[in-house]
């Protein structure tokens, strides 16, 4: 079946303006997080949303970044006012049950690279 | 505080050659799972192999094999008969702490395949 999808694939920017970015989940996935990689390091937890619960917006870094997302289907990460240090792979993941220990793997999507001019 | 490491940036090896890619880690909760993720460089993170704190073996997935040493809290990725595609970037990662859904991954290692 199809994997995880992210629009768009690159997005350049100028600093201070708004950008969307779009995740389409694995179908059936009830799990969705989003990730940030900035260049030549690991991946940094952003947030996390699971069914009707209320999301786990820990790692959001400020409050310029917020997500949101409809049912079990599209997520939608929003940052404002955007800086150059903004400027990442922002990954999607999707996951088919947190809730059964079996089912644990994280699958991903191909990223949106983001720069911020 | 929960911590993955991962201290080889790069490693060079030669096609066919095994190869050992090194994580240790460090957690308070008595119950966890690790994961080995492959990142070529178009950009994808690829899942590789699985391995939970409790399991009894070692992970097995066809060239892939983990190398778990609970007491040592490492565990290390051991690619078999390597192949050039097998050039990219690998990230080990632990399930967050106290039910924590989030992945957390260690820096990454850059292997490169030598012909």
């Amino acid at each position: 079946g199809a994997g995880v999808s992210q629009s768009p694939s690159n997005k350049v920017t100028e600093k201070g303006k708004d950008v969307e970015l779009r995740c389409d989940p694995i179908s059936g996935h009830t799990a969705l997080y989003w990730y940030r990689q900035r260049l030549g390091q690991g991946l940094e937890f952003l947030i996390y949303f699971q069914g009707n619960s209320a999301p786990d917006k820990s790692g959001l870094p400020s409050d310029r970044f917020s997500a949101e997302r409809t049912g079990e289907s599209v997520s939608t990460l929003t940052i404002q006012r955007t800086q150059q240090e903004d400027s990442a792979v922002y990954l999607c993941a999707s996951r088919l049950n947190p809730r059964d220990a079996s089912t644990d793997t994280q699958y991903f999507g191909p990223g949106t690279r983001l720069t911020v001019l | 505080a929960q911590k993955i490491t991962q201290t080889q940036p790069g490693m060079f090896v030669q096609e066919k050659e095994a190869v050992t890619l090194d994580c240790t880690y460090d957690t308070s909760d008595p119950s966890y799972g690790l994961f080995w993720y492959k990142q070529p460089s178009s950009g994808e993170m690829i899942f590789l192999i699985y391995q939970g704190s409790y399991d009894q073996q070692n992970a097995t997935e066809g060239r892939y094999s983990l190398n778990f040493q609970k007491a040592r809290k490492s565990a290390n990725l051991v690619i078999s008969a390597s192949q050039l595609g097998d050039s990219a970037m690998y990230f080990c990662a632990m399930r967050g702490e106290q039910g924590a859904q989030k992945l957390v991954f260690g820096q990454g290692t850059r292997l490169t395949i030598n012909p």
